[in-house]
């Protein structure tokens, strides 16, 4: 199986602020990652697919990058509303993997 | 527009067995698969298998081969999950969603509202 680590697992930023998740595939990917992002008590949503693809909708300050094994989400400008879960998801083979998620926290 | 609508919450004995539904509509169905995903109390999201809605040929996730069956109903749009032999770590929210298998742009596009299962000991 492929496992995905996924860093930091949480974090602390202020709103306007430039962050990075990262997620490290065991083994090569492709392009296959999806970027999700959960709200408490909600339904996942997805920001990101084939690694860099901005889902429809969803505000251009989300963007991903990578290929292989190294794979970025960035959010250029935080906004109050993007202080939530992220999770990353390897869907080049079965099973697919998540990654263990980044609970981002206002600072 | 695309939905998945899925059947309510669910309580059972441990021992068991559940059986989730989730009702597709807005698009061809067997076009795409369906994956389940399941997230247990403030855990993260977890794959537990997938199913084509046009062959029906599943791959579920190895810790759980054995106990989960997932079938779909091209008449009525809709897949199914059944557990069986739950556990109190069974105890989650259960998510469809859509899934195109080798078209990134459609791989878990779409999620149901999810379903909670609670199993009692």
């Amino acid at each position: 199986d492929i496992q995905m680590t996924q860093s930091p697992s949480a974090m602390s930023a202020s709103v306007g602020d430039r962050v990075t998740i990262t997620c490290r595939a065991s083994q090569g990917i492709s392009n296959y990652l999806a970027w999700f992002q959960q709200k408490p008590g909600k339904v996942p949503k997805r920001l990101i697919y084939a690694a860099s693809s901005l889902q429809s909708g969803v505000p251009s300050r989300f963007s991903g990058s990578g290929s292989g094994t190294e794979f970025t989400l960035t959010i250029s400008s935080l906004q109050p509303e993007d202080f939530t879960t992220y999770y990353c998801l390897q869907h080049n083979s079965y099973p697919y993997t998540f990654g263990q998620g980044t609970n981002l926290e206002i600072e | 527009q695309v939905h998945l609508v899925q059947s309510g919450p669910e309580v059972k004995k441990a021992g068991a067995s559940v059986k989730v539904s989730c009702k597709a509509s807005g698009y061809t169905f067997t076009s795409y698969g369906i994956s389940w995903v399941r997230q247990a109390p403030g855990l993260g999201l977890e794959w537990m298998g997938w199913i084509s809605a046009h062959k029906g040929n599943t791959i579920s996730a190895q810790e759980l081969q054995g106990r989960v069956t997932m079938t779909t109903d091209s008449a009525t749009s809709t897949a199914y999950m059944e557990l069986r032999s739950l556990i109190s770590d069974d105890t989650a929210v259960y998510y469809c969603a859509r899934d195109g298998g080798i078209t990134p742009r459609a791989v878990l596009d779409y999620w149901g509202q999810g379903t909670l299962v609670t199993v009692s000991s």
